[in-house]
């Protein structure tokens, strides 16, 4: 099994701030890596898949990068909106999810 | 518009069964492969279970292969999730999504909004 390791566990910072997440895979998953979105009591959304496609609708302040093992995802200006919990997820392999970054005010 | 709803979620004992319904409109079911996908209260997003579009291949995680069983029954355009032999540490929200499988477009591109599952000792 592919395992995924993302960190931070949480990460505090404030409206503007530029965000960087990183997930590593425990082998190579090539560029098959997506990043989503959850808040409290919702169901996870797509931001990114393939490494660096951003979805439709999504603010392009979202962004993706890496291959092979190590990847991140990057907010270039954190809004409001922003805070939440990031979750990434490889599907080279079936399917396995990172353990989650929490995003929170500082 | 695409939509999942699951089903049957509830408080069981260890050891006993529940099976999960996902109902999907919006969408034809023969044309998508389907996951479970599961979160235990406070923790990051597990993978469970794959059927492709046809109901012909199946994958599971090793945490539940051999307990839980997926299918789908295109008639009822639902997707199904037969789960024995409960234990304690499968107490989760379970999502229903949508696969997008590899390649121009999102792995898991539509959830459900869940069905919570709570198993006691």
């Amino acid at each position: 099994d592919i395992q995924m390791t993302q960190s931070p566990s949480t990460l505090s910072a404030s409206v503007g701030d530029r965000v960087t997440i990183t997930c590593r895979a425990s082998q190579s998953i090539s560029n098959w890596l997506a990043w989503y979105q959850q808040k409290p009591g919702k169901a996870p959304k797509i931001l990114i898949y393939k490494t660096s496609y951003l979805q439709s609708g999504v603010p392009s302040r979202f962004s993706g990068s890496g291959s092979g093992t190590e990847f991140t995802l990057t907010i270039s200006s954190l809004q409001p909106d922003d805070f939440a919990t990031y979750h990434c997820h490889q599907y080279n392999t079936y399917s396995s999810f990172g353990q989650g970054t929490k995003v929170e005010i500082k | 518009e695409v939509e999942l709803v699951e089903s049957g979620g509830g408080l069981v004992q260890s050891g006993g069964s529940l099976r999960l319904s996902c109902a999907v409109f919006g969408f034809s079911l023969s044309n998508y492969d389907m996951d479970w996908v599961r979160q235990a209260p406070g923790k990051g997003l597990e993978w469970v279970s794959y059927i492709d579009s046809g109901g012909t291949t199946t994958h599971y995680a090793d945490s539940v292969r051999g307990r839980f069983t997926i299918s789908r029954d295109q008639a009822k355009k639902s997707l199904f999730l037969q789960m024995n032999s409960l234990r304690v540490e499968d107490t989760a929200i379970y999502y229903c999504a949508r696969d997008g499988g590899r390649g121009e477009k999102p792995p898991i591109d539509y959830w459900g909004p869940g069905t919570m599952v709570i198993v006691s000792s």
